[in-house]
């Protein structure tokens, strides 16, 4: 079992929609939780981090951490077709080492 | 955020050859840099991990002796591909870390490797 898990897409949405991203992971090691988004050709940029458990919300994107089911979401809320990138979880643990999962491509449609 | 300048964007060598790829930190002090490599539709694989002034660290599978990396600065990571072959052609994504935590952790624009 990998430790990261995550839905490669693409997924498709009408401009206007709720996204909904999500990831398993296996570590229960892991504390840290972040969301990273990645254009094409470019370098990941960090979008939302929490620690532990819990949600946190910063204008349209709300991120969740459910440490019991070992689930992370992502919520993109009145999405935008700028909003069209892939979206990378991460996570780490004590060690500091981020460990990455595959991005979920996300396409808004106009 | 911070900035994390990487040069060259692209680079096509040929078999046999070595490349070296910089990594900078243009306006922060970077204690630990990263490096990441990224093949089309797969997530970053982290490669090494260097402190400045120290000798990197590599991930298991990851060959030392063909990807050198050197932290010479708080401001500077290179990474040297060796021979490089065709199978090493990928996308190189530096990552720099400030003291501050986790979280105040920058990657670069990527370098795109192609091994002719």
């Amino acid at each position: 079992q990998k430790e990261v898990e995550q839905d490669p897409g693409p997924l498709s949405v009408p401009e206007g929609a709720i996204v909904s991203l999500n990831c398993t992971y296996s570590n229960s090691a892991f504390q840290y939780f972040m969301w990273y988004r990645q254009y094409s050709r470019k370098g990941p940029e960090l979008l939302m981090y929490t620690y532990s458990s819990g949600n946190k919300e910063d204008g349209r994107f709300t991120a969740q951490v459910d440490k019991s089911s070992k689930y992370i979401s992502l919520f993109i809320r009145d999405s935008q077709p700028s909003d069209s990138a892939t979206y990378l979880c991460a996570m780490s643990g004590r060690d500091d080492k981020i460990i990455f999962g595959k991005g979920t491509r996300l396409h808004i449609l106009p | 955020g911070a900035v994390v300048s990487q040069h060259p964007s692209r680079v096509i060598c040929k078999s046999g050859t070595s490349v070296k790829i910089e990594c900078r930190s243009l306006d922060f002090q970077a204690t630990t840099m990263f490096w990441y490599r990224q093949f089309p539709k797969q997530s970053l694989m982290l490669m090494a991990t260097s402190n400045e002034g120290s000798k990197a660290t590599y991930e298991q599978g990851v060959e030392k002796d063909k990807f050198l990396i050197n932290h010479a600065s708080l401001t500077l990571s290179t990474l040297t591909v060796t021979s490089a072959h065709p199978e090493d052609s990928s996308f190189y994504i530096c990552s720099a870390r400030s003291d501050r935590g986790i979280y105040e952790q920058y990657f670069g624009p990527g370098t795109r490797l192609t091994v002719t």
